[in-house]
């Protein structure tokens, strides 16, 4: 069964250090989410990306976030410097979106980044 | 910023028991989905219904709609200790640029 790949599962970082989280989705799923959550909340969207094109950054603290997904297939998730505040699950997201002519927007999940700036 | 708000935060009910969790929603959506994420894990789809349904079933889920109080439910029949986990609503409301926006969730404990 394909499956959302996430990598690194797990990363202690220093604060002011620079950190980076991959994610490749489902082969053919054209949206990609970035979505950051701290514990005993919900996932908040960072960024949306169809194919390769950003189409919601809004929620993305774009003085140190970035995100890239340079062929429309796998992405990137870049903090630098890393804060205190940025400890969270990390969760990478894709949907099909269209499905025989119908809007298809249930999304998978990969296992998440658990990300602890220390 | 989070669309959905479930209630109630936090649940627990004996084994066998229905359990029942609410979301609320503020705009107008094209959908809406549940989703469930056990401890640590990344989420995993359960079921989706469109603006234009206002009942789903899925095995032991059934999820209502009703878009005129802007709000769903997920109930849960013949509950068990494996149905133990957090439960979020996500509402997609179309134009392509609004993603899927969460809410803050419903944690399920099933007391066996």
């Amino acid at each position: 069964e394909a499956e959302v790949a996430q990598s690194p599962r797990y990363k202690i970082t220093e604060k002011s250090q620079a950190v980076a989280f991959w994610c490749d989705p489902i082969s053919g799923h054209a949206t990609l989410y970035w979505y950051r959550q701290i514990l005993g909340q919900g996932p908040e969207l960072l960024v949306q990306f169809q194919d390769e094109s950003v189409v919601d950054d809004s929620q993305l603290p774009k003085d140190r976030f970035s995100a890239e997904r340079l062929k429309g297939v796998d992405s990137t998730l870049k903090i630098q410097p890393a804060e205190l505040g940025d400890s969270a699950m990390y969760l990478c997201a894709s949907s099909l979106d269209w499905t025989g002519g119908h809007l298809n927007t249930e999304a998978f999940f990969g296992q998440g980044t658990r990300l602890t700036v220390v | 910023s989070q669309q959905g708000e479930e209630d109630p935060q936090a649940l627990s009910i004996q084994e066998g028991e229905n359990a029942t969790m609410n979301c609320s929603y503020k705009t107008s959506i094209n959908n809406l989905q549940w989703y469930r994420q056990n401890s640590g894990r990344g989420l995993v789809h359960l079921i989706l219904i469109r603006s234009n349904e206002r009942e789903k079933h899925s095995g032991r889920l059934r999820v209502t709609l009703d878009t005129s109080k802007k709000s769903s439910s997920l109930l849960i029949t013949a509950s068990r200790a494996a149905d133990t986990a957090s439960y979020f609503c996500a509402t997609y409301s179309g134009g392509g640029a609004d993603g899927l926006t969460f809410g803050k969730g419903t944690h399920l404990i099933i007391q066996p």
